[in-house]
């Protein structure tokens, strides 16, 4: 059971739009900032998003962040066949003084 | 440009203790906490701990006191033990630089990590 809460999976066409949610609570999410990491198959997560909203050099624009409360969004445009794959949220919690993740969500780009 | 290299042994039996390390390359080692992340086959990311340059350590609540992460600032180089492994503790383990501060504020610990290691598959099997 992790701390942070994702859906399994999601599904879009290429060149369409897609979000990805992740809830959690006060102690992560809504006082600390939040990241997400993309993860191919068969590689290293690699840092999409910083700091709610922030894109780290090399990462394209169609890539996006945002916060609002206890919960955030990835948001994915302009879908390609190449972004299938494991996404996840990761912040601090103060109460557990430790970093936690999301289970995960699975993109198909169908 | 910093990388991350790390190494250790692949296949435990039960009850022995895992032993991993990871070197930085390229970049300071100071301003920064350097984690230990896993994954088990076919599931998702689990944090097991971090290190800074001066020694300052956080641990997941879930290790239950099994895992010791040390530095070696002299190397560049940070290491992981895990005590008493069972098949539970059967993932790939990955090393990576964590950001503990944003732009408005710092943390405790990790709230990002911004490069990983190439992954160390640790099989603990009788």
């Amino acid at each position: 059971q992790s701390v942070l809460t994702q859906p399994p999976s999601v599904s879009a066409a290429p060149g369409q739009k897609v979000t990805i949610s992740c809830s959690g609570s006060s102690s992560n999410i809504g006082n600390n900032s939040l990241s997400w990491y993309q993860q191919l198959p068969g590689t290293a997560p690699k840092l999409l998003i910083y700091e709610n909203n922030k894109r780290p050099s090399g990462i394209p624009d169609r890539f996006s962040g945002s916060k609002s409360g206890t919960s955030a969004t990835l948001g994915i445009t302009g879908l390609q066949t190449g972004d299938e794959a494991d996404y996840y949220c990761g912040t601090w919690d103060s109460s557990l003084s430790a970093a936690v993740f999301g289970g995960g969500t699975k993109l198909t780009v169908l | 440009q910093v990388q991350l290299q790390q190494w250790g042994a692949g296949l435990l039996k039960p009850s022995e203790t895992l032993s991993l390390t990871c070197a930085v390359y390229g970049g300071s080692f100071s301003g920064y906490f350097w984690s230990w992340i896993r994954q088990p086959p076919g599931k998702g990311l689990e944090w097991i701990g971090e290190i800074n340059h001066s020694g300052s350590t956080n641990y997941s609540p879930s290790l239950k006191s099994r895992g010791t992460i040390s530095v070696d600032t002299s190397k560049n180089r940070f290491s992981l033990k895990l005590s008493s492994v069972t098949a539970a503790d059967t993932a790939l383990y990955y090393c990576a630089r964590g950001w503990y501060c944003s732009s408005t504020s710092c943390y405790g610990g990790s709230y990002a990590f911004d490069i990983w290691g190439q992954g160390t598959m640790v099989t603990v099997s009788s």
